[in-house]
């Protein structure tokens, strides 16, 4: 099993829907990330998460939540998916603050 | 929004030829990270560095944590087809999260 899970893997959404992306870990890391990636943009930074009761706004976080349900979960929401958001989402988990992060195989999402 | 300039944007380069990239930054960063992204995959890590001057090989690639803590470059050696793939620079500020650079798309012709 992969050490980072996303389901699901593509997604095609209608503008207006709610949709949720979910993550689970089995590094036994206490530290999770959601990342967007556009072409030619790089990975920005939705939202992360220290430990279970710690939830932190990224560089683009607006029109995006999450919920950190135990250690190894944590799940991105769009409330109202709109088109600007199709993206690849990425999850990542590491264990302290200077280590490279697990990245997990990602979530294509297309918002129609 | 993105602190680290990476360049090139795309490389198309034949087998056997090197490679080098790098990325710089106006802050200073305490870890350089490099990872590479195959199609369809989320990004793996390669080699990270967390010393300002580490010169640091994993196979034929190399790369280096600038004496000035704001820079790294990565260099590939000896090209394959494998090599194909999105490269991307990322670093540390202090207990901040990651912060990526746009990529490196890389293109090898056989």
């Amino acid at each position: 099993d992969a050490d980072v899970t996303q389901t699901p893997r593509n997604r095609i959404t209608k503008t207006g829907k709610r949709i949720m992306l979910e993550c689970s870990q089995t590094k036994g890391h206490d530290r999770m990330y959601w990342y967007r990636q556009d072409p030619g943009l790089g990975l920005r930074l939705i939202y992360y998460s220290f430990d279970v009761k710690d939830i932190n706004k990224g560089e683009i976080s607006d029109g995006y939540s999450v919920s950190r349900q135990a250690q190894a979960k944590f799940s991105l929401s769009l409330e109202s998916a709109i088109p600007n958001q199709t993206a690849l989402y990425f999850c990542a988990t590491t264990a302290g603050d200077r280590g490279g992060y697990t990245f997990g195989s990602g979530t294509r999402l297309t918002v129609v | 929004g993105q602190q680290l300039n990476q360049s090139p944007q795309s490389m198309f380069i034949q087998e056997g030829e090197d490679v080098s990239m790098n990325c710089t930054s106006s802050s200073i960063f305490n870890t350089w990270l490099w990872y590479k992204q195959d199609p369809g995959e989320g990004p793996v890590l390669l080699i990270a560095l967390y010393k300002a001057g580490e010169l640091t090989s994993n196979g034929r690639l190399t790369a280096q944590f600038g004496i000035t803590r704001k820079d790294s470059f990565l260099n590939i050696s000896a090209s394959i087809p494998s090599d194909v793939g999105i490269y991307f620079c990322a670093g540390h500020r202090g207990n901040t999260p990651l912060v990526f650079g746009k990529g490196t798309r890389l293109s090898v012709i056989a």
